[in-house]
């Protein structure tokens, strides 16, 4: 199994709203990510997570708020966002150490703030 | 300061020949490449990678070359087909620090 699973596909969401992304993945990888990709654009790396403790916190804004319950499942806690917010935001997860570094990524959750 | 450069934004190929996507980094100590492959509103998906002790890999019809002292990659696909249409992107790290993405390059195969 190399899928990593990300729900919702879609999100269309008020400034004042609060909302959840999930991740999910069982490949025993012990680091996950989250990013955000706006069109035309590649990924920029918001948050890292390293034996589910946050290891890097690319300056995000609080609004953003990343949850790691444990080894398989990764979350992105949403509020107050912004429209320059809306993008997919992307989760991905790879092993840790070595030179084996693939990252695996999920399909994505689209994100429309209104 | 970009680090890992792919200075084509577009490519177009015909079908069965060769497509060459270039990537160019600035960053020496950059010692592990990979490339991905993405479809609109997908996430990337791993396509192949290079560790720096190495200056070729190949994977059926994809083969990256590295050449480090240019500091330059290349993905050749041949031949290409219509489904291998997607936007390409380059992505470099070392050690275990995070990948840092090139801007991608949109290849269009022509049937």
């Amino acid at each position: 199994d190399t899928e990593v699973t990300q729900t919702p596909k879609h999100l269309v969401m008020g400034m004042t709203n609060k909302k959840s992304l999930k991740c999910e993945q069982h490949m025993g990888h012990r680091a996950m990510y989250w990013y955000k990709q706006k069109a035309k654009k590649p990924p920029e790396l918001m948050f890292v997570y390293s034996y589910e403790k946050l290891s890097i916190n690319e300056s995000v804004p609080s609004r953003f708020s990343p949850e790691c319950p444990n080894s398989s499942l990764l979350n992105l806690h949403l509020h107050a966002l912004q429209p320059e917010d809306s993008a997919l935001y992307l989760c991905a997860s790879s092993h840790l150490g070595g030179v084996l570094y693939e990252q695996y990524f999920g399909p994505g959750t689209r994100l429309t703030v209104t | 300061d970009q680090q890992v450069k792919q200075n084509s934004p577009s490519l177009s190929v015909q079908e069965g020949r060769i497509s060459i996507l270039n990537c160019d980094y600035t960053n020496s100590m950059f010692d592990y490449f990979l490339w991905y492959k993405k479809y609109p509103a997908e996430g990337p998906t791993f396509l192949i990678s290079i560790s720096s002790i190495k200056d070729k890999n190949e994977d059926g019809r994809f083969t990256v070359f590295l050449n480090k002292s240019a500091k330059h990659l290349s993905l050749h696909i041949v031949p290409s087909q219509p489904g291998d249409s997607a936007v390409y992107f380059c992505a470099a790290n070392s050690g275990n620090t995070p990948l840092v993405f090139g801007k991608g390059t949109r290849l269009s195969v022509i049937a």
